[in-house]
């Protein structure tokens, strides 16, 4: 079974540019999630999907990132524009949720943001 | 508010077991996991345990969770030096959040 993917692994951009970031989440699965990983920190969301309906993006900045998964399958998430404080790793997971319950979320290996 | 703690770093010599603690604020948590983290890659689901389970083995792993006093730990049994990663525990809670702890470092002695 493949895994989570997530591309690219790397990117470095100028301050003010603009970044987007892809994930094709594990086949099968309904839930996606975007996570923001600072270095030393465990993962903090940043938005939820289930299928194509975004159910929490509470810790989302609006002001500056956005997201979409249109067919509920694989999504993307930009950031415009990018600022200094913006460098991480932007982590993507994947799990089914269903009425026998939550299974385990699923991560890809990320994509390491560095601004300069 | 909702918050899992977990000591920053362990060193452990190679063949020794390495015991990990974690403890959760959240007492309506429904499921705690262990996930691994590598260099450069992304989490590693190693095992999760049911809020009503006081237990789960899997092979090298024990998982013990004492509900009483929100403390779950992980024990390595016969710690190698490929068991060397970031491991996070999370907890699950009923309105599907998940909260992670900031990770522990374990270091493997020579």
């Amino acid at each position: 079974e493949a895994g989570v993917v997530q591309s690219p692994r790397y990117k470095i951009i100028e301050k003010k540019q603009p970044v987007a970031f892809w994930c094709n989440p594990i086949s099968g699965h309904n839930t996606l999630y975007w996570y923001l990983q600072n270095l030393g920190q465990g993962p903090e969301l940043l938005i939820r999907y289930e299928n194509e309906e975004a159910v929490d993006d509470s810790q989302l900045p609006k002001d500056r990132f956005s997201a979409e998964r249109l067919k509920g399958v694989d999504s993307t998430l930009k950031i415009q524009p990018a600022e200094l404080g913006d460098s991480a790793v932007y982590l993507c997971a994947s799990s089914l949720v269903n009425r026998a319950g939550n299974q385990p979320q699923h991560f890809g290996d990320g994509t390491r943001l560095s601004i300069l | 508010g909702e918050d899992v703690e977990q000591s920053l770093f362990l060193s452990v010599r190679e063949g020794d077991s390495s015991v990990i603690n974690c403890t959760y604020t959240d007492s309506s948590s429904t499921y705690l996991y262990w996930y691994k983290q590598e260099p450069g890659a992304g989490l590693q689901l190693l095992t999760y345990i049911f809020s009503n389970m006081d237990m789960k083995q899997d092979q090298r792993l024990t998982v013990l969770l004492n509900k009483k006093d929100k403390h779950l730990s992980l024990r390595i049994a016969d710690t190698q030096t490929g068991d060397s990663a970031i491991y996070f525990c999370a907890e699950i809670l009923r309105d599907d959040k998940i909260i992670f702890g900031k990770g522990t470092r374990l270091h493997i002695l020579p």
